[in-house]
């Protein structure tokens, strides 16, 4: 029963490095998303994806890059963290594009970057 | 466009105190409308939603919200608060425009007082 699956669950970087989150969902869901969560915002959207193969980009893309090789995962990499990107990131996933669908989360990954 | 505000960001109430968290969207078209729950150190999860049958709509752990489209409101109500309902709650409006549209509130943090 795992649902969505994130890894790490934290991660401190240096300004500059690079880094990858990696979502996996075992629910067979089309759409994949990741989001950003800090205090007073709420969730934003980073990039997310309709399907296999598909992604486009959210609400704050700037900075990440995301890839959808395989239905089950959905990757967001970092290639020169900020300190601005520090936050808890968020992967989802959801059934397909009926928008009545509930969103499922996974736990969330702590980043820092210093 | 949508958009979706949570009045006030944070809420204190007494154990066994009426729970009333607040939200309020906009939408063009009929929107489906959605209440999250994030417990400490926890991904988002579904607490109800309004998906156009009911507009009373009963979720887990005995909170519900009422849809009221003249006052474009969804807000979230529990009659009696237990120490469990500390959280972060979340209010989320979505379209079916064509394509994937769900915008989250900001969020509200539930206190309960022993």
């Amino acid at each position: 029963n795992a649902g969505v699956t994130q890894t790490p669950k934290f991660r401190v970087l240096k300004t500059g490095q690079s880094m990858t989150l990696l979502c996996a969902q075992d629910m067979n869901h089309e759409y994949m998303y990741w989001y950003r969560q800090d205090p007073g915002m709420g969730l934003r959207l980073i990039h997310y994806s309709v399907g296999e193969g598909t992604t486009a980009k959210g609400e704050v893309p700037d900075g990440y890059n995301v890839s959808r090789l395989k239905k089950q995962n959905f990757l967001l990499g970092l290639e020169s963290a900020a300190p601005s990107q520090t936050s808890v990131y968020f992967c989802a996933s959801s059934p397909d594009r009926n928008s009545g669908n509930t969103i499922y989360f996974g736990e969330g990954s702590w980043l820092t970057v210093v | 466009a949508q958009s979706v505000t949570q009045l006030g960001s944070h809420v204190s109430v007494s154990e066994g105190a009426l729970v009333l968290l607040r939200c309020n969207y906009s939408s063009s078209v009929p929107p489906y409308l959605f209440w999250y729950v994030q417990y400490p150190n926890q991904g988002l999860q579904l607490l109800l939603k309004y998906t156009s049958a009911a507009t009373l709509v009963k979720g887990i752990n005995g909170f519900e919200a009422e849809f009221k489209k003249s006052e474009t409101s969804f807000h979230l109500t529990k009659p009696s608060a237990h120490m469990s309902d500390a959280a972060e709650y979340f209010c989320a409006v979505s379209v079916n425009t064509g394509g994937f549209k769900t915008i989250f509130g900001a969020g509200t943090r539930l206190f309960v007082k022993a």
